[in-house]
């Protein structure tokens, strides 16, 4: 399968500070990528959409604003957690698509840990 | 009623036996549908990708999709403890290329 690196794997931020978390696909040309949240024993929780080139599509209840999302090339796609809170520790992922209508691929996962 | 249903488990089975996972929607645009792996802290793994209805085997695994009932199956032959993971089943339509993913369920093969 097609390969996608997150980075990094893990990260510990003081509260008030931001995050960024980078998603490369390393072998395909990813049109599009998606960025998860899951919390312990649950599943992922879509936090937005992105296609290469254009503003990502946010899911409802997902401040914009706070988890900022750019997809600069069709390689890279960047998560940036915005003064961050003790509650936005969690475990992120990001996955890639070909298009639209290709099988999806994760990354290792970054867990963020806020104190 | 979610998009997508599965039994959280935990399943729990001897090595060697035949494990059976399964998947319900409730979404007819939904066309193309994926089996994932995910091992704790880690992110999750690609096993099967299918594209409407039928079977599709790989090694050990087969995936199945009947879209007339609206339920996907994932098949493990000869089960291995190393196969003791979380199995999440997803599922998208060609016009969002959104994934929806069901809930997971929690398989543990015993030596």
């Amino acid at each position: 399968g097609a390969v996608v690196s997150q980075h990094p794997s893990r990260v510990i931020c003081k509260s008030g500070t931001s995050v960024k978390i980078e998603c490369r696909s390393l072998d395909f040309q990813a049109t599009t990528m998606f960025w998860y949240r899951q919390f312990p024993k649950k599943s992922l929780m879509l936090m937005a959409t992105s296609n290469e080139g254009s503003k990502a599509t946010y899911e409802q209840g997902v401040e914009k604003d706070k988890f900022l999302i750019n997809h600069a090339s069709l390689t890279l796609s960047t998560l940036t957690v915005t003064s961050a809170h003790p509650e936005d520790s969690s475990f992120y992922i990001c996955s890639a698509r070909r298009d639209r209508v290709a099988e999806a691929f994760f990354g290792q996962g970054t867990r963020l840990t806020v104190v | 009623q979610k998009e997508v249903e599965q039994d959280p488990g935990p399943l729990s089975v001897p090595e060697g036996a035949i494990v059976s996972l399964n998947c319900t929607y409730s979404n007819s645009a939904f066309q193309y549908f994926m089996w994932y792996r995910q091992y704790s802290r880690k992110g999750p793994e690609l096993l099967m990708y299918t594209y409407s209805s039928g079977n599709k085997e790989d090694g050990r695994f087969t995936a199945q999709v009947d879209k007339s009932s609206k339920y996907i199956s994932l098949f493990i032959r000869d089960s291995q403890p190393s196969d003791s993971a979380t199995y999440l089943c997803a599922m998208s339509s060609s016009n969002t290329g959104k994934l929806i993913f069901g809930q997971g369920t929690t398989l543990q093969v015993k030596p």
